[in-house]
């Protein structure tokens, strides 16, 4: 079973650009979910969909940062304009979210985003 | 709010040796416990979870941990430090209940050098 694909692996952009990140959840995963882990420091929730929905953004700096996924299935996650503390790895996870269970979440690899 | 304190941001250890990471959590419920390892470049991987059954979890690779209520605790052991373990290691709590039962919060993370 194919796991979750993320791309590019890595991005440097100087601060006012724009980058958008990419990302392939498990085939079936009906949860997909964002984090930001600036280096140092552990995951932190951006933003979780439930299929092409919203479940949580409350951690998602919305004037900068946005995302969407279309159709259920892929998600971007996209950074305008990026500041210098936006450098972090970008991590996506997917679950299957089976009702009324907890399920285990998958990690990609992850993007790792420098700003200069 | 929930919370995860990890005592220690570095950790080493002579090959053979216990390895001890310790976890902390702060909820007005017990909630589940995770523990996930993330290798250099590489996403997050399950170690094992605690989901209200048994106090005493047994993972993959030979790690267990025990949480204990009282000490609102989750420490990770394992008996003999392997060269492979060196990894940073992440405690992560999540609500036992509703729609919010999948988020994670991390803790900030313990990386573990293992000695020849």
């Amino acid at each position: 079973e194919a796991g979750v694909a993320q791309s590019p692996r890595y991005k440097i952009i100087e601060k006012r650009q724009s980058v958008a990140f990419w990302c392939n959840p498990i085939s079936g995963h009906a949860t997909l979910y964002w984090y930001q882990q600036i280096l140092g420091q552990g995951p932190k929730l951006l933003i979780q969909f439930q299929n092409n929905g919203v479940v949580d953004d409350s951690q998602l700096p919305k004037d900068r940062f946005s995302a969407e996924r279309l159709k259920g299935v892929d998600s971007t996650l996209k950074i305008q304009p990026a500041k210098l503390e936006d450098s972090a790895v970008y991590l996506c996870a997917s679950s299957s979210r089976t009702s009324g269970r907890l399920d285990e979440q998958f990690f990609g690899p992850g993007t790792r985003l420098t700003v200069l | 709010a929930q919370s995860v304190t990890q005592l220690g941001s570095h950790v080493s250890v002579s090959e053979g040796a216990l390895v001890l990471l310790r976890c902390n959590y702060s909820s007005s419920v017990p909630p589940y416990l995770f523990w996930y390892v993330q290798y250099p470049n590489q996403g997050l991987q399950l170690l094992l979870k605690y989901t209200s059954a048994a106090t005493l979890v047994k993972g993959i690779n030979g790690f267990e941990a025990e949480f204990k209520k009282s000490e609102t605790s989750f420490h990770l052991t394992k008996p003999s430090a392997h060269m492979s373990d060196a990894a940073e290691y992440f405690c992560a709590v999540s609500p036992n209940s509703g729609a919010a039962g999948n988020k994670l919060t991390f803790g900030g993370g313990t990386r573990v050098l293992v000695k020849p």
